[in-house]
């Protein structure tokens, strides 16, 4: 059965703690792993991820895929309480499209 | 450039009936995907239309469908709801097409009672 599982199911940290999230995977034909940042209701876009080893940046956030171990890791450093959010990990299957989502990991950053 | 709405943003019906959701994505998409959002399941996938044709679909019963109009707006319809079609619908826009890059709307908060 194809699934994606994250942790840690939450976290609370101070501001400008480091943090790693992890997402790991089994889907059959793997396509690309996606991270979204949902705080209220919709969630974010934030990195797409096909490549093995090719770390994505944005700002404070980058992500990096091992396709051989399967998984994925979101690093977010000098944590901002604004970083309080749920983050998502999803995967792409080729085989129908199919489209997998983890139970994301609640982050919570305190003054 | 305005971002994806969704109509209604809160809707209650009872069991048996039927709903229609909609959704107008961020000008020039022409992707449009829909996903139930639940505690209990996480975010799950049904569908995506592209240029009016469902080109994706998750492991939804038949009672899920939906629609695309030349204007790239889509709507999502459900029948025969049921008590566990409670949930949160949201629906992603995206220039390239599913899965690349896609934008969500605030949702739609459905109540089945």
């Amino acid at each position: 059965e194809d699934k994606v599982v994250q942790s840690p199911l939450s976290l609370v940290v101070h501001e400008g703690d480091t943090v790693t999230l992890n997402c790991s995977y089994e889907v059959t034909n793997f396509r690309s792993l996606l991270w979204y940042k949902q705080e209220k209701k919709a969630p974010t876009f934030l990195f797409m991820l096909t490549s093995s080893g090719i770390e994505k940046k944005s700002g404070r956030l980058s992500s990096i895929l091992d396709k051989k171990e399967l998984f994925s890791i979101l690093n977010i450093t000098a944590t901002q309480t604004g970083d309080s959010a749920i983050y998502l990990c999803a995967v792409i299957s080729n085989t129908g499209n199919q489209f997998y989502f983890g139970t994301g990991t609640s982050l919570t950053v305190i003054p | 450039k305005a971002g994806v709405t969704q109509t209604p943003r809160y809707l209650i019906k009872t069991r048996g009936q039927q709903v229609t959701l909609s959704c107008s994505p961020i000008s020039g998409h022409r992707s449009v995907s829909w996903y139930q959002q639940t505690p209990g399941q996480g975010l799950q996938f049904l569908f995506e239309y592209f240029s009016e044709t469902q080109r994706n679909k998750g492991n939804f019963p038949g009672r899920f469908s939906g629609r695309q109009f030349s204007n790239s707006r889509s709507e999502m319809n459900v029948s025969t709801l049921e008590l566990g079609d409670s949930a949160l619908y949201l629906c992603a826009s995206s220039l390239e097409g599913f899965p690349y890059e896609q934008y969500f709307g605030p949702g739609t908060r459905l109540t089945v009672t």
